[in-house]
């Protein structure tokens, strides 16, 4: 896991409430992402930031936002309108933005429905 | 539908043995191929990644083999051990027309390694 540190492992989410999950990288990293990983399914990419105060949407972003302040957060929140957010999400960062760059994942955050 | 491919998706082997995980990719213009390691629960590990012009590369007791013509990448474990129970993840980067990148993650194999 590196020094990425996603918390909290486990949040449960009611209906019609916006959640927060919480990323925190301390490796000086300018790119982080945010994957969602669902059971027979690769990982997604919901959202990406290459730099501070700057983010694009991956491929599956409907329903989620994010935000980046500082260059060590990347908090991204699950709103009411993502209907089917029950998953696990990952987090993780790497040096540059480019592919060839090793991404390194937090231990993620599992999200369940009440 | 997903254009990387791995199998089996499930695989157990007894504890010493060897085994080969395969990856099959239709996604073009290939750029790299990374294979991670992840544990239940956690999140994933780089073990390798590879580039059009290698069609190797080692890291322990892990090999993985790229045949960019025919779009086949394996990884080969030798010597299993407890420690490798785990799934395996192929992934596969794009260029756009535009320059930009994009990773297709595999589904991954679970492999069990049983003592």
């Amino acid at each position: 896991d590196g020094g990425i540190t996603q918390s909290p492992k486990y949040l449960f989410r009611k209906e019609g409430q916006n959640v927060t999950l919480s990323c925190e990288q301390n490796l000086n990293h300018d790119a982080m992402y945010w994957y969602r990983q669902d059971p027979g399914q690769g990982l997604r990419l919901i959202y990406y930031s290459q730099i501070v105060n700057d983010f694009q949407k991956g491929d599956i972003a409907e329903g989620y936002s994010v935000s980046r302040e500082k260059k060590e957060s990347f908090p991204l929140t699950v709103t009411s309108a993502q209907k089917n957010p029950t998953a696990f999400y990952l987090c993780a960062s790497s040096i540059g933005g480019s592919s060839k760059e090793t991404q390194y994942f937090g231990p993620g955050t599992r999200l369940l429905v009440l | 539908k997903n254009q990387v491919e791995q199998s089996p998706q499930s695989l157990i082997i007894l504890e010493g043995k060897n085994c080969t995980l395969q990856c099959n990719y239709t996604v073009s213009p290939f750029s790299n191929l990374r294979w991670y390691k992840q544990d239940t629960g956690r999140g994933p590990v780089s073990l390798t990644i590879m580039t059009f012009s290698e069609n190797t590369k080692s890291n322990g007791r892990y090999t993985a083999t790229l045949d960019a013509d025919t779009k086949q990448s394996s990884l080969h474990i030798t010597a299993s051990q407890l420690s490798d129970s785990a799934s395996y993840i192929c992934v596969v980067t794009t260029i756009s027309n535009f320059g930009n990148e994009k990773l297709t993650f595999g589904t991954g194999t679970r492999l069990t390694i049983i003592p």
